[in-house]
């Protein structure tokens, strides 16, 4: 069973342009997480999709940022336009939540380095 | 709200020995989950073990324990038989049991190096 996936896995960019990240959740996972490590700090919690429905978007910084995930399988975060202090490594995570084993376990994908110039 | 802290930014173990990561937590909920994570340099992060709040038993995953205080709000890992391979990046991590579903999100601490010598 394929993990977690994200595309790119690292990004360069210059102050003031697009980027959009991609994440393709474990299939059948109807959560899906983004978190952002920014300059060796902690991760911190972006937003939480369940399904299609963004459950919890209190960590989007601002405005600038853009997460969908249309028809509830993979997800896109946009940043328009980036800024120096958006460069970090941005994860993608997912989990079912319920009983059983592997419930309730966030599983993360090796995360999109972002360099904004 | 929570809090997690990693009061080792970076630790060291010969190989074979034993070395134990540090974290403490806050919080004013009784049903919670805790967690470690590993991050080796190719960046993908592993989970390393899980710790249910209600659960008095420490949890344990072959070289892997946890040493769960719940009074003391302090959940260690002992890496025991330390190999090459467990150098990382580790991160404990708290997540609510509550039902609501913006409880479900991860309250990382700051991380610690692991560097393991041969």
């Amino acid at each position: 069973e394929a993990g977690v996936t994200q595309f790119p896995s690292h990004s360069v960019i210059e102050k003031g342009q697009t980027v959009t990240l991609r994440c393709d959740p474990i299939s059948g996972h109807d959560n899906l997480y983004w978190y952002r490590r920014v300059m060796g700090k902690e991760i911190k919690f972006l937003l939480h999709f369940v399904k299609e429905s963004k459950q919890d978007e209190s960590g989007m910084p601002n405005n600038r940022f853009l997460a969908e995930r249309t028809g509830g399988t993979y997800s896109t975060l946009k940043v328009q336009p980036a800024e120096l202090e958006d460069s970090g490594v941005y994860f993608c995570a997912s989990s079912q939540e319920g009983q059983g084993v592997g419930k309730n376990i966030q599983y993360f994908g090796a995360g999109t380095r972002l360099s904004v110039l | 709200a929570q809090t997690v802290t990693q009061s080792q930014p970076e630790m060291s173990v010969q190989e074979a020995e034993t070395v134990t990561l540090s974290c403490t937590y806050d919080t004013s909920e009784s049903d919670y989950y805790l967690f470690w994570y590993k991050q080796p340099p190719s960046r993908q992060m592993i989970l390393v073990i899980r710790q249910e709040a209600y659960k008095q038993q420490n949890a344990t995953e072959n070289r892997f324990s946890v040493n769960f205080q719940k009074a003391a709000k302090s959940f260690s890992l002992k890496i025991s038989d330390s190999q090459l391979g467990d150098a990382a990046m580790y991160f404990c991590a708290y997540r609510s049991n509550l039902i609501s579903g913006s409880a479900r999100q991860l309250t990382f601490g700051s991380g610690t190096q692991l560097t393991v010598l041969p």
